[in-house]
């Protein structure tokens, strides 16, 4: 299993300013992942961030908006660049090894924008 | 277009009885269906997962079945207790080696003492 800690846990962001999010793992894993989820709502992909690569983003999220870094195989960061009230949401880190069978999630950042 | 359909969005059950959560997937090229319970201000956790060679898999009180022909997996939590109260997410993905999962949009149980 791995364990995931993400900081901070919460903060209040004024628009327009920008918030990254750490992520650590406690062991190597192949795969990180970065999910947003609305209060009450399921679960998003942002993107897969790759070791040593540019991050792979699903439909409907850009670099620019949501650059993402991963140093090594334990670490990445998730930033949030110009907030707008509409990025108020809990963003989630995820964690799993190839050939495994359990994504593992942090505890989650609430963010909200005023 | 949503391709993991959860039902219901929320469900009571009185302690002691039977909680059922259902899902239907589309795409047929999934090959892992796993279930994650989450607790308020916490991340999902895995709960009990199912592969389609498959169509039942019970750990302790949860069950999965799953029916490949419907295209459709369910959760059965027996003897229901208060502490089971969270949110259920339904998944399923591609290759589980990757695990990019698609979540269902989640069903909020409360079970009641």
């Amino acid at each position: 299993s791995a364990v995931i800690s993400q900081k901070p846990s919460r903060d209040i962001c004024q628009r327009g300013t920008s918030l990254t999010i750490q992520c650590q793992v406690d062991s190597q894993v192949t795969m990180m992942f970065w999910y947003r989820q609305q209060p009450g709502q399921s679960l998003t992909l942002i993107a897969t961030a790759n070791q040593g690569s540019e991050a792979t983003y699903e439909s409907g999220f850009v670099i620019d908006k949501f650059p993402i870094s991963r140093p090594n195989l334990t670490f990445s960061t998730l930033t949030v660049s110009n907030m707008s009230p509409e990025d108020s949401s809990i963003y989630l880190c995820s964690a799993s090894s190839f050939g495994g069978t359990e994504a593992f999630f942090g505890q989650g950042t609430r963010l909200t924008v005023v | 277009q949503q391709q993991v359909k959860q039902s219901p969005q929320s469900l009571i059950v009185q302690k002691g009885g039977i909680s059922i959560i259902n899902c239907a997937y589309e795409n047929t090229a999934f090959d892992y269906f796993p279930w994650y319970q989450q607790f308020p201000g916490k991340g999902p956790a895995l709960l009990i997962a199912i592969r389609p060679d498959v169509s039942e898999k019970k750990e302790g009180r949860f069950t999965i079945s799953f029916n490949k022909s419907a295209k459709q997996f369910s959760l059965h939590i027996m003897d229901s207790q208060p502490g089971d109260s969270a949110t259920y997410f339904c998944a399923a993905s591609i290759d589980s080696g990757y695990s990019t999962l698609t979540f269902g949009k989640g069903t909020m149980l409360l079970v009641s003492p």
